[in-house]
């Protein structure tokens, strides 16, 4: 596809449920980043990945959140055991890495959590 | 670590009046400043970027911004509000963590433009 895709939209958990979100950034784009949108709060920046580099974990709020990216390419993050303060719209953006600090995000429309 | 502070959560303007947004950054280094948008219900989507080569940085629909290192501050304008440019603005400052681009946003500001 043309931009960064997220799925699902949205996604409503019973509290202690697992979930899975996914990205699929652009194609060619070596850097992604997960960022957690709650109201009030801005975007909270949560994990890096940067081609086949170590990731950038240090935005985690605990150890219930991981993320992976297979291949250079596609990201999951899971939220193990949700809680009602996990309930926010996950965005995720991805950038070509050209190794300056002036590159654009590009963001997928986000998907909308909520934990009942 | 750099930051960046969004004064007003929300602002409301009438339709053809000034709009100003306000941005103030924390940054020990010449910092990367950033303004993205996000429209209802779409992912944010670059506004315009200051990169140190023009204090004046002119933008998309309009918007412009003024680097001014002496008050610490990046305040987005643009001279008349339409009915259109109602969403969430973010202020943003990229610093280099690590060897990667590391953007930090802030809390936003929510524009209403009022016929």
């Amino acid at each position: 596809g043309a931009g960064v895709s997220q799925s699902p939209s949205n996604k409503v958990t019973e509290k202690g449920k697992d979930v899975e979100l996914r990205c699929d950034p652009i194609s060619g784009h070596t850097a992604l980043y997960w960022y957690r949108q709650s109201l009030g709060q801005g975007l909270e920046f949560l994990i890096y990945f940067q081609g086949n580099s170590a990731p950038d974990k240090s935005g985690l709020p605990s150890d219930r959140f991981s993320a992976e990216r297979t291949g250079g390419s596609v990201s999951t993050l899971t939220i193990q055991r949700t809680q009602q303060e996990d309930s926010a719209v996950y965005l995720c953006a991805s950038s070509p890495l050209s190794g300056t600090r002036n590159e654009k995000l590009f963001f997928g429309s986000g998907t909308q959590l909520s934990v009942l | 670590a750099q930051s960046v502070t969004q004064l007003g959560s929300h602002v409301s303007v009438s339709e053809g009046a000034l709009v100003l947004l306000r941005c103030n950054y924390s940054s020990s280094v010449p910092p990367y400043l950033f303004w993205y948008v996000q429209y209802p219900n779409q992912g944010l989507q670059l506004l315009l970027k200051y990169t140190s080569a023009a204090t004046l940085v002119k933008g998309i629909n309009g918007f412009e911004a003024e680097f001014k290192k002496s008050e610490t501050s990046f305040h987005l304008t643009k001279p008349s509000a339409h009915m259109s440019d109602a969403a969430e603005y973010f202020c943003a400052v990229s610093e280099n963590s690590g060897g990667y681009q590391k953007v930090t946003f802030g809390t936003g500001t929510k524009l209403q433009v009022i016929p």
